[in-house]
């Protein structure tokens, strides 16, 4: 059974800081993993998919990377801004039935 | 059009009701699932749609029925729900196939209590 694991659970950086966040899972056979953005009470907007055959993918600020041998990935926030507070999830997808296995997420709140 | 529409996005019904909630979806994704989220938990699979065929049934209670009338449309029609039901339900759809290009496109869901 696939397990996903994000650590830390939640994380309060000062603003300008680097955001790093971290999410492992126990079965590397996975065609894709994506990382949400979820705001309290809210729906989730993605950030950004990552293809198996793919090592990194980048949108703005946002740098996500992955290593399927060691079933980890990274996201990388630059210089966090106060708007970037919200709880950030990221979730594999296995090789049948589209289905997404998500991680419990980090809490991030960044302070002015 | 590149969003997932969920409606109402607020619910509160009593034990005894009948309500559903509605989803849209005009990106041609031909896969469509609903999910479960707790306060303070990741979303939970509840059922997942392809090619308007149910393909997983996450041993679901019989009180929570889903309805996929067609390809831009996904219902999940309650009855008889307890309070423990209470919840964050979201509507979510892709691509079909394994490999994704876009991944996921979530609605905004529907806060649902029960009474």
């Amino acid at each position: 059974k696939q397990e996903v694991t994000q650590i830390p659970a939640a994380l309060s950086v000062p603003e300008g800081e680097n955001l790093v966040l971290n999410c492992s899972f126990t079965d590397s056979a996975i065609y894709n993993l994506q990382w949400f953005r979820q705001d309290p009470g809210k729906g989730l907007t993605s950030l950004l998919l990552i293809q198996s055959s793919q090592r990194e993918q980048t949108s703005g600020r946002l740098n996500a990377s992955l290593d399927k041998s060691s079933g980890r990935s990274t996201l990388y926030i630059a210089a966090s801004q106060p708007g970037d507070s919200a709880t950030y999830l990221c979730a594999v997808i296995k090789a049948a039935g589209n289905k997404l296995t998500f991680g419990g997420g980090t809490r991030v709140l960044v302070k002015p | 059009d590149t969003e997932v529409t969920q409606t109402p996005k607020h619910l509160v019904m009593g034990m005894t009701n009948k309500k559903s909630l509605k989803c849209e979806q005009h990106m041609g994704h031909r896969a469509m699932y609903w999910y479960k989220q707790k306060a303070k938990k990741p979303p939970e699979l509840m059922f997942v749609y392809s090619y308007e065929k149910l393909s997983i049934n996450e041993s679901v209670p019989s009180r929570f029925s889903p309805e996929c009338p067609n390809s831009s449309l996904l219902n999940l029609h309650l009855h008889a729900l307890q309070p423990e039901d209470s919840a964050l339900y979201l509507c979510a759809s892709s691509q079909a196939g394994r490999i994704l290009v876009y991944g996921y496109t979530f609605g905004s869901g529907t806060r649902l209590t029960v009474v």
